[in-house]
């Protein structure tokens, strides 16, 4: 069965450090989520991508986050500099828009910063 | 604004006991009610899904009872088990925009 691939699985990092995380989604689905999940909370959507286009970043914090999805398959996210309330699972799932509104999430980046 | 509100926000239920968890929308362009599993260190997992026009879906031992009227959902969790521990989150899907918004998810323990 396929399944959203994203790394590292664990991140640990400074403050004012950058970090990246990537994730490669299911092949074919041309729609990707970026979510922040706080313990104990649900996921919040920060960037969704359709093919290589950003449809919605309205949450996405642009002093310090950047996402690409450059051709349109694999997307990177990243953090520049880190803060101590960027700890949290950074989640990516993906979507095939245009048969389901199933979104199929990957295991998430645990990101903790020091 | 949280759009999607989940009660309770943790349940100790008995091994072959019934779980409910419930849910509660704003927003009457939402179209699809997904609810997900997740466990520690996991991404979430897609469980059960209903739209607004049945008011109920069945799956094994999952069934979510949907009021349109009321804007309400709930998940009931038949016989529960002890590998059905997990955190579950409801949620609600806009496809006018592929806006997936989430509950504040419900923390299941089922003891032996």
């Amino acid at each position: 069965e396929a399944e959203v691939a994203q790394s590292p699985r664990y991140k640990i990092t400074e403050k004012s450090q950058a970090v990246a995380f990537w994730c490669d989604p299911i092949s074919g689905h041309a729609t990707l989520y970026w979510y922040r999940q706080i313990l104990g909370q649900g996921p919040e959507l920060l960037v969704q991508f359709q093919d290589e286009s950003v449809v919605d970043d309205s949450q996405l914090p642009k002093d310090r986050f950047s996402a690409e999805r450059l051709k349109g398959v694999d997307s990177t996210l990243k953090i520049q500099p880190a803060e101590l309330g960027d700890s949290a699972m950074y989640l990516c799932a993906s979507q095939d828009s245009y048969s389901t509104d199933t979104q199929y999430f990957g295991p998430g980046t645990r990101l903790t910063v020091l | 604004q949280q759009q999607v509100k989940q009660s309770p926000q943790s349940l100790i239920v008995q091994k072959g006991g019934i779980s409910i968890i419930n849910c509660a929308y704003e927003n009457t362009a939402f179209d699809y009610f997904p609810w997900y599993q997740q466990f520690p260190g996991k991404g979430p997992a897609l469980l059960i899904a209903i739209r607004p026009d049945v008011s109920e879906k069945k799956e094994g031992r999952f069934t979510i009872s949907f009021n349109k009227s009321a804007k309400q959902f709930s998940l009931h969790i038949m016989d529960s088990q002890p590998g059905d521990s997990a955190t579950y989150f409801c949620a609600a899907y806009n496809n006018a925009g592929n806006m997936l918004t989430f509950g504040g998810g419900t923390r299941l323990m089922v003891k032996p």
